[in-house]
């Protein structure tokens, strides 16, 4: 299994640019979620989605933009990039249901995007 | 709205000392508590969680515990090593509403040779 992959690991855009974050799973998670890491902050959570199809905002979701056609992908969309989201961005996939196993909700990784916005 | 505190922020021990971090979250209704580890420019690696019915869980030389009605947990790393230097972070799932893993800040530790 190749786990939980992002692309692409660097990127610099100019304020107003828009552009798309790929993150893909083959471990058939059903949930998946997007993060970004500031210093001194935490991880803050962007989107999530509990299956194809379905998908709903977390804390900061102003800017983005998400979508989930397949269990398998979960693209993240900066409609119009601002020096604010400068940040590393993180997905994450998990087996977590509501209502199932709370042992099988361990998280996985990727290894993140660091963008960088002019 | 929860929230997950992690002290100390840096810590720095010499090899071979036992040491323990801490975490403390707001709101008791949760549905698990993790932990990973983060090395610089890495992704989260999974190391522990515990299910809110759970009181403790081990993995090798770490322990987590979870006392969720005072709403704290703590890592004890035994016998550390160079290699464990990394950032710690806790995160605590919601157990009603969005169900949201909410992060700590993390405990930045550097074990010396």
């Amino acid at each position: 299994n190749a786990g939980v992959t992002q692309t692409p690991k660097f990127q610099v855009l100019k304020t107003g640019q828009s552009m798309t974050l790929q993150c893909a799973q083959d471990m058939n998670h059903e949930y998946m979620s997007w993060y970004r890491q500031d210093p001194g902050m935490g991880l803050r959570l962007i989107h999530y989605s509990v299956g194809a199809g379905i998908t709903d905002q977390g804390e900061v979701p102003n800017g983005y933009n998400v979508s989930r056609s397949t269990t398998e992908d979960f693209p993240l969309r900066l409609l119009s990039a601002a020096p604010s989201q400068t940040s590393v961005y993180f997905c994450a996939s998990s087996y977590f249901k509501a209502g199932g196993n709370p042992s099988t909700d361990t998280q996985y990784f990727g290894p993140g995007t660091r963008l960088t916005v002019l | 709205k929860q929230e997950v505190t992690q002290i100390p922020a840096a810590l720095s021990v010499p090899e071979g000392e036992n040491l323990v971090l801490n975490c403390s979250f707001t709101d008791s209704a949760i549905y698990n508590l993790q932990w990973f580890r983060q090395d610089p420019g890495k992704g989260l690696t999974s190391l522990l969680l515990i299910q809110s019915s759970q009181r403790e869980q081990t993995s090798g030389r770490l322990n987590a515990s979870l006392d969720k009605s005072s709403g704290r947990s703590t890592l004890y790393i035994a016998a550390s090593q160079p290699g464990d230097s990394a950032t710690y972070l806790c995160a605590v799932r919601g157990d009603t509403g969005r169900r949201a893993l909410t992060f700590g800040s993390g405990t930045r530790l550097q074990v010396q040779p």
